[in-house]
């Protein structure tokens, strides 16, 4: 167990408003992650962390923003929803976890995100 | 860039037999990092088995190994006897060694499991 959680799980929201998901981690993992996943395309990269205050952006992130204020949240914020932002989003840390001699991602529970 | 194909969106199998799944990617780089993520209908996204370029010997994880064919840049999961709960869409994702640590996803395969 990872020790991921995202907030809200299902959100509905109308175009033009804003929107902020929440990702928290209880391991002060360095890397944070995250990806947005529509059928037929599988999981594509919006924005990354690898510390606090430090992002970037993945494949997907125009309409997207990111914060990292402390180690343990990563937000994600939609400024101005679009119906193109319909999407079930996952948040996802880098770690080593046991005897593992790779990193590897482990993802939270997802949110599921309607802009009507 | 790197890119990765699964090329069968859906396969289905009789409960108790075996059934592969088909990865194929495109890389430029000689060591990476290649996943198997299973997404059942929870929606969780959960680590099936990993395999690092670098090691010939293939993967194994109880009843899922993969056939890492690093020449051909293939990559398949083979799920053996079969269960219910193998019913999934399951992900090839791709990462590279350097950078951001970030994974490169197919399109998935749907798994059916027929009793």
């Amino acid at each position: 167990d990872a020790g991921i959680t995202q907030s809200p799980r299902h959100k509905v929201t109308e175009t033009g408003t804003p929107v902020t998901l929440r990702c928290h981690q209880t391991e002060n993992h360095r890397y944070m992650y995250w990806y947005r996943q529509d059928p037929g395309h599988g999981l594509r990269l919006i924005h990354y962390s690898y510390g606090v205050k430090d992002t970037d952006k993945g494949e997907v992130s125009d309409g997207y923003s990111v914060s990292r204020s402390k180690t343990e949240d990563f937000l994600l914020t939609l400024e101005s929803a679009t119906s193109s932002q319909t999407s079930v989003y996952f948040c996802a840390i880098s770690a080593r976890l046991a005897a593992v001699s790779t990193d590897t991602q482990y993802f939270g529970p997802g949110t599921r995100l309607t802009v009507l | 860039a790197q890119t990765v194909t699964q090329s069968q969106p859906e396969m289905s199998v009789q409960e108790a037999e075996t059934v592969t799944l088909s990865c194929t990617y495109d890389t430029s780089e000689s060591d990476y990092y290649l996943f198997w993520y299973k997404q059942p209908p929870s929606r969780q996204m959960i680590l099936v088995i990993r395999q690092e370029a670098y090691k010939q010997q293939n993967a194994t994880e109880n009843r899922f190994s993969v056939n890492f064919q690093k020449a051909a840049k293939s990559f398949s999961l083979k799920i053996s006897d079969s269960q219910l709960g193998d019913a999934a869409m399951y992900f090839c994702a791709y990462r590279s060694p350097f950078g951001n640590e970030k994974l490169t996803f197919g399109t998935g395969t749907r798994l059916t499991i027929i009793p």
